[in-house]
């Protein structure tokens, strides 16, 4: 059974940073683009960042280029996200997504997502 | 960038109704890149519709996806109660995601 556990979420002032870090099992880790989207509280949701498989390409969207880093360690099955210069309009579930064998850019398994608050 | 407008906001329908949910888009692109998510309340997303019209797996048959272009349509045969949801449309298939802004499904 495909899991994905996101967990580092929590309250962080603007300006702060914070990591993020989505466990995944059930499926060959290593073969799959992954990918992290975001939704503000009763909001809709927001792509962020994608990774390939391999590490060989890496998106983000405008929002974040620059302030948050994507990365993956294939041999712990782990995907993270480093977030720099928080805002208060970071403010979000943050979700972990495998991106489909077909293509890394339709998401067919999510986790449940860890919250992210930047307040002061 | 290609943008997604998704309407109605809000529909309101009574069991066993035929619900339609539109996903617009700013320009043309290929129906294979198009998905459709459901969000329950307190709960992720989850993959419904891919390539426009193909259900993914454990989408009941009520649910079917169809369009080209830029018009592209969600159609939930007969509502069930468990179907109260948001719904997003997905554009993929290339360096970045777009999604619609949700269409909300009560259930009168």
């Amino acid at each position: 059974e495909v899991q994905l556990v996101e967990s580092g979420g929590g309250l962080v002032r603007p300006g702060g940073s914070l990591r993020l870090s989505c466990a995944a099992s059930g499926f060959t880790f290593s073969s799959y683009t992954m990918n992290w989207v975001r939704q503000a509280p009763g909001k809709g949701l927001e792509w962020v960042s994608s990774i390939t498989s391999d590490d060989s390409y890496i998106y983000y969207a405008d929002s974040v280029k620059g302030r948050f880093t994507i990365s993956r360690d294939n041999a712990r099955n782990s995907l993270y996200l480093q977030m720099n210069s928080l805002r208060a309009e970071d403010t979000a579930v943050y979700y972990c997504a495998r991106g489909s064998y077909s293509s890394g850019w339709l998401l067919d398994y999510w986790g449940q997502g860890t919250l992210v608050t930047v307040s002061s | 960038e290609i943008v997604l407008t998704q309407s109605p906001g809000t529909l309101s329908l009574s069991p066993g109704e035929r619900a339609t949910l539109s996903c617009r888009a700013s320009q043309i692109f290929s129906s294979s890149y198009l998905a459709w998510y459901q969000q329950k309340p307190g709960q992720a997303p989850r993959l419904l519709i891919y390539g426009a019209s193909s259900r993914a797996a454990g989408t009941p048959d009520r649910f079917s996806g169809s369009g080209s272009g830029t018009d592209f349509t969600l159609t939930i045969s007969r509502l069930e109660p468990e179907d109260l949801a948001v719904y997003y449309c997905q554009r993929y298939g290339s360096s970045s995601l777009t999604f619609g802004g949700g269409t909300k499904v009560e259930i009168k």
